[in-house]
């Protein structure tokens, strides 16, 4: 099955600070999206993004399909930005199933 | 506001006892999934019904038994769960489109419910 990793595992910052987070997939994908869990386990949709760019406050985030990964970027960091990053993907041809990475925790403090 | 309800939010049960899993979505989509999350663990998918048909059954145990009596409906029915089975599941919603004569798939986002946290004891 299509294979799906995140980087880093973990990460902590500063208020204030930028991050970027990575998601490599390992076949072609006609579906990505980029979720926020939060510590109460609600998993939130950021973006909805199978190719190319798009930006919501101060998160933005980047497809590069024939490569076969996406980016998150976070700027200006806030304690509430804490949680779990994941990215699942769709597989080509693959029905409507989503296969989701491991996550990136993310830490923010004062 | 995500637009998909699931209860009970939390659950607490024995190893011999039945219950069930309710979600409902008011978005007007025509698919609807469970998902499993574990400890430590990516989200597992379960099962994946669209229009109502079960459409996936990712080789989920039977003491887990799904029921999508209408589109905007789905429940998980739980019996004799084994320990392992603590986690939280999650319910989904998108809608599905296939081009008629072709095997693409029009895919879209997927919203999720909040979760039921699910503790066998």
């Amino acid at each position: 099955g299509i294979q799906v990793e995140q980087s880093p595992p973990d990460l902590i910052l500063q208020e204030g600070a930028n991050s970027t987070l990575r998601c490599n997939f390992s076949d072609s994908v006609n579906n990505l999206q980029w979720f926020h869990q939060n510590p109460w386990g609600q998993l939130i949709n950021l973006f909805y993004i199978p190719s190319g760019t798009k930006q919501n406050g101060r998160l933005s985030a980047t497809t590069v399909a024939t490569e076969r990964y996406s980016l998150l970027y976070i700027s200006s960091s806030q304690t509430t930005d804490s949680g779990v990053y994941f990215c699942a993907v769709g597989l080509t041809g693959g029905g409507n199933k989503l296969t989701f990475g491991t996550g990136t925790q993310l830490k923010v403090e004062l | 506001e995500t637009g998909v309800t699931q209860t009970p939010r939390h659950l607490v049960m024995g190893m011999t006892n039945k219950k069930s899993l309710k979600c409902e979505q008011h978005l007007g989509h025509n698919a609807m999934y469970w998902y499993k999350q574990s400890a430590k663990k990516p989200l597992e998918l379960m099962f994946v019904y669209s229009l109502e048909e079960r459409v996936e059954n990712n080789s989920v145990p039977s003491r887990f038994s799904p029921e999508c009596p209408n589109s905007s409906h789905l429940f998980l029915h739980l019996h004799t769960l084994q320990p392992e089975d603590s986690a939280l599941y999650l319910c989904a919603s998108s809608q599905w489109t296939t081009r008629t004569g072709t095997e693409s798939y029009s895919n879209q986002p997927q919203h999720f419910g909040d979760g039921t946290r699910l503790s066998i004891l």
